[in-house]
């Protein structure tokens, strides 16, 4: 059974603070992955998107993969209380076509000012 | 990316009832999925609809619950059957997007079933 595993938290850190979140896999063969952000009362909106090893920027946003660990991350530089959001990491099988995705259960992210 | 209109956006049900939750997408996509969302809880797919062909559900999800249609390439609906309380939940329809790369998703349709 594939599962995605996130810490719940919810993780705090101050405005202008790295936010680290976490995400672990059980699918070796996954080959896509995904950070989607979900306000509250509000539908996911994807962020990031990494289909190789090592770091991927975007603004404020880096998405960090290491597939040997099954591990991929979200870095947010310089958290802006609008951050404040539940992320959510997802798993993709496949590289490129179409799939499902398999949905970990979100790490709530508060940001104080 | 895909923009993908849903409706309703909420609605409150008498159990017993059905509700149809429709999805259009502004550009033809392949695949569209329907999941649901519980309070404080991840998403879990519910079906995978292809244009043509008959969904593919989840494991604990079934037709006659849930029956969908994919008309064409740019809508779908999700019919909730034979509501109960336990059917209270967000229902998103989600799309693929160019290229397959990541899914964009509806704005959701809260049901509250009463």
């Amino acid at each position: 059974q594939k599962e995605v595993e996130q810490n719940s938290g919810p993780l705090s850190v101050p405005e202008g603070a790295i936010a680290s979140l976490n995400c672990t896999y059980s699918d070796r063969g996954s080959q896509s992955f995904f950070w989607y952000r979900q306000y509250s009362g509000k539908s996911p909106e994807l962020i990031m998107s990494i289909y190789s090893n090592g770091d991927k920027e975007d603004g404020r946003f880096t998405a960090q993969l290491n597939k040997a660990s099954q591990y991929v991350s979200l870095l947010i530089r310089d958290s802006q209380p609008s951050d404040s959001a539940t992320y959510l990491c997802a798993v993709n099988p496949l590289a490129s076509g179409y799939s499902t995705l398999t949905f970990g259960k979100g790490t709530m992210l508060l940001v104080s000012p | 990316s895909a923009v993908i209109s849903q409706k309703p956006s909420r609605d409150i049900c008498q159990r017993g009832t059905s509700l149809t939750i429709q999805c259009q997408v502004d550009s033809q996509v392949t695949m569209m999925f329907w999941y649901r969302q519980q309070p404080g809880q991840s998403l879990t797919l519910i079906a995978t609809a292809n244009q043509g062909s008959e969904a593919t559900y989840e494991s604990g999800f079934v037709i006659d619950k849930f029956p969908i249609s994919r008309p064409n390439l740019t809508f779908s609906t999700l019919t909730v059957s034979n509501m109960s309380p336990e059917d209270s939940s967000i229902y998103l329809c989600s799309a693929d997007r160019v290229g397959g790369h990541g899914y964009t998703f509806g704005s959701g349709t809260r049901l509250t079933v009463v």
